[in-house]
């Protein structure tokens, strides 16, 4: 089946650091999910893709679909200790209703 | 709006006990799905609903796994027995719709450990 690999599997960076973190696949996708998910939480979704060569910004929070449409990265600029935790990416097929996620990346921020 | 509601948040069974998990979706959400995930993983669909009926049902175990939707509402997920394997996080989602242009909303999840 569909296979995400996401990398890195985590990072430690200091807080104002720029992060980067990418996603790709052995297939490709219509659509381009990344979320966050806190510990004990489920995964929010922070930015949707929907064209390839798409590059999206939600706040400090910047994504890209890839032209191939079997990847994408996730930016987040200025990072702050609120945004510890582990972002994944997923991939959907427009109608199919169903997606599939990476295995993660773990953020840690250090103050 | 309250979100997806799950319960119970945290059980622990001995392995060949059975158990259910119990969400309520937001709202007017057409759309449920059940979701696992494993330590250091991604979620992974087990059963997907369109209003009552299971429309994607292909990763669910249907010898210890079975889940209702009898009003197109709220949805149980059932194990029976549970095994050892699995442990792990049952999360539930809910959407308008099945398309993609519909964002999927999830639960707290329910933390399950087989001992």
């Amino acid at each position: 089946g569909q296979q995400l690999n996401q990398s890195p599997q985590s990072m430690f960076i200091q807080e104002g650091e720029d992060v980067s973190m990418n996603c790709t696949s052995s297939s490709i996708f219509n659509t381009w999910l990344w979320y966050k998910q806190d510990p004990g939480e489920g995964p929010v979704l922070l930015i949707a893709l929907y064209k390839a060569g798409e590059l999206t910004s939600n706040g400090r929070l910047t994504a890209q679909f890839g032209i191939t449409r079997k990847d994408s990265f996730l930016n987040i600029s200025a990072s702050i200790p609120s945004d510890v935790g582990i972002y994944f990416c997923a991939g959907q097929l427009t109608n199919a209703g169903k997606s599939t996620f990476g295995d993660g990346t773990t953020l840690t921020v250090k103050p | 709006e309250a979100g997806v509601v799950q319960s119970p948040r945290y059980k622990i069974i001995e392995k060949k006990q059975p158990v259910a998990f119990w969400c309520n979706p937001i709202s007017g959400h057409n759309t449920l799905y059940w979701y696992l995930q494993n330590l250091g993983q991604g979620p992974e669909l087990l059963i997907r609903y369109e209003n009552e009926e299971a429309v994607d049902d292909s990763q669910l175990p249907k010898d210890r796994f079975s889940a209702e939707r009898l009003k197109g509402v709220d949805s149980t997920l059932k194990i029976q027995p549970a095994e050892l394997g699995d442990s792990a996080v049952y999360l539930c989602a809910s959407s308008l719709g099945p398309n993609s242009y519909n964002e999927q909303f999830f639960g707290p999840g329910t933390r399950l450990t087989v001992l």
